[in-house]
C-alpha cells in the first residue's frame, strides 16, 4: 500500500531560526514528490516538485531534498518568518501508464513565534 | 491567470437540501480534481476529470455528483448529505492528468451540514 509519513507532526520555532521537515514514502512506482504549504482554511500552495533524477530544489527560503534510494525527502526552511506558520504537506505521485495517483502525507504543523 | 477559484467560500446546508459547489480555472488545464479535507487531515481525492470526462471516482457515495460542463468549469452537486460530510472541499487543476504536471489548488469551500 502506498504511504507517505511525515515528521514531526508539529513543530514550534522562534522567528529567524531554521528548521527541517521530513517525509518518508513507500509509493511505487515513483513519479514525483511535491511539498505544499497550506494556511489554515485555505488551499495548498505548491513549494517544490522533484522527479526521480532531482535530489535538491530551492524556492526562496525553502529547499527540498530527495533521496530516491532511501525514499526520503526533507524540506528545509531558512530564516523562518511568522508567515511560515502553516501546515506543510508532502505529496508523492505514482506513475503508471499515464495515470496520476497522489498520496498525501498527514502534514507537519509549523508554528513560528516572534 | 494562474488561479483556481471556488464558490461559495462557505456553505451551510441541511440534510435534505440540494446545493452545488463550483470551481473555475482559465489556465487551459484539462485535468480537474475534487478533494475533501477534514480538520488536521490531508486532502482525500474524490474525483478526477480529464478532458471533461470522469477519469477517477474514489468510491465516493452517490450523494456527491460531479459534473464538468466544459474545460474551465467543475461542479460538485450535493444532495442528502450527512453531518460527517462537513469538511473543506478543495478543487484543483493541472495541465494534464499524467505524472509530473503540477496541481493548482483553489481556496476551498467550507461546508457545514446541519
Amino acid at each position: 500500500k502506498n504511504q507517505v509519513e511525515q515528521s514531526p507532526q508539529s513543530l514550534i520555532i522562534l522567528e529567524g531560526k531554521n528548521c527541517t521537515l521530513q517525509c518518508n514514502y513507500t509509493v511505487s512506482p515513483f513519479s514525483n514528490l511535491r511539498w505544499y504549504k497550506q494556511d489554515t482554511g485555505r488551499g495548498p500552495v505548491s513549494l517544490t516538485i522533484m522527479t526521480f533524477s532531482e535530489n535538491t530544489k530551492s524556492n526562496g527560503r525553502y529547499t527540498a531534498t530527495l533521496d530516491a534510494d532511501t525514499k526520503q525527502s526533507s524540506l528545509h526552511i531558512t530564516a523562518s518568518q511568522l508567515s511560515d506558520s502553516a501546515s506543510y504537506i508532502c505529496v508523492v505521485s505514482a506513475g503508471s501508464g499515464g495515470s496520476y495517483i497522489p498520496t498525501f502525507g498527514r502534514g507537519t504543523s509549523l508554528i513560528v513565534h516572534p | 491567470d494562474t488561479e483556481v477559484t471556488q464558490t461559495p467560500k462557505h456553505l451551510v446546508m441541511g440534510m435534505t437540501n440540494k446545493k452545488s459547489l463550483k470551481c473555475e480555472q482559465h489556465m487551459g488545464h484539462r485535468a480537474m480534481y475534487w478533494y475533501k479535507q477534514k480538520a488536521k487531515k490531508p486532502p482525500e481525492l474524490m474525483f478526477v476529470y480529464s478532458y471533461e470526462k470522469l477519469s477517477i471516482n474514489e468510491s465516493v457515495p452517490s450523494r456527491f455528483s460531479p459534473e464538468c460542463p466544459n474545460s474551465s468549469l467543475l461542479n460538485l452537486h450535493l444532495h442528502a448529505l450527512q453531518p460527517e460530510d462537513s469538511a473543506l472541499y478543495l478543487c484543483a487543476s493541472s495541465l494534464r492528468q499524467e505524472q509530473s504536471y503540477e496541481q493548482y489548488f483553489g481556496p476551498g469551500t467550507r461546508l457545514t451540514v446541519t
